[in-house]
């Protein structure tokens, strides 16, 4: 099974801040990975799949990154609605894995 | 409206039986393989089980095979999960998401979700 880590698990950023999350594979999983936001009380969102393609409907600001067992999702400007929990997700191999999650808090 | 709507949700006693269902509007549901995710209370996300567009292949998570079976009914537009032998490890709520197209095992389209608790 592959595990994903990621880092921090919590950030505690201001509106227009540029965000930075970490998602790290324990093996090689080639641009196989996908983001997801969630906030409270409703279901993930994808943003990002095969590493750093942008899902329909995602503005910009949101950005993925990496390849391997390194991947990156940044936010290049928070916006209000962007504070949530992000999770990163792999379609390597069975079973599907996610990460633990990132929380996005308001400073 | 694309939509997915999830039911079969409740409380169960340990050892006991639940199938959830998942109705599928606005898109062809048989041209989509489907999943069962899984969040229990406060914690992430856990992908439970995968079928493929004609249930000729499907996967499950460790933690649920041989307890749980998923299936699908394209003259219906509905996903299912039979979950037996519940564990109170099981409570969480339950997602059905849809395959990003095109893209493999991504989930672009989502539930609301229906809230499983397993407790005597």
């Amino acid at each position: 099974e592959i595990v994903l880590t990621q880092s921090p698990a919590t950030l505690s950023l201001s509106p227009g801040e540029r965000v930075t999350l970490s998602c790290r594979a324990s093996q090689s999983i080639s641009t196989y990975l996908a983001w997801y936001q969630q906030k409270p009380g409703q279901a993930p969102r994808l943003l990002i799949y095969d590493a750093s393609n942008r899902a329909t409907g995602i503005p910009a600001r949101f950005s993925g990154s990496g390849s391997g067992t390194d991947f990156t999702l940044t936010i290049s400007s928070l916006e209000p609605e962007d504070f949530a929990v992000y999770y990163c997700q792999h379609r390597g191999n069975w079973p599907l894995t996610f990460g633990g999650g990132t929380e996005v808090e308001i400073k | 409206e694309v939509q997915l709507v999830e039911s079969g949700g409740g409380l169960v006693q340990p050892g006991g039986s639940l199938r959830l269902s998942c109705a599928a509007s606005g898109f062809a549901f048989s041209a989509y393989p489907m999943n069962w995710v899984r969040q229990a209370p406060g914690k992430g996300l856990e992908w439970v089980s995968y079928i493929s567009r004609s249930s000729s292949n499907i996967f499950y998570a460790d933690s649920v095979k041989g307890r749980f079976t998923i299936s699908r009914d394209n003259a219906k537009d509905s996903l299912y999960l039979q979950m037996n032998s519940l564990r109170a490890e099981d409570t969480a709520v339950y997602y059905c998401a849809r395959d990003h197209e095109g893209a493999g095992v991504y989930f672009d389209l989502w539930g609301q979700g229906t809230l499983v608790t397993v407790s005597s």
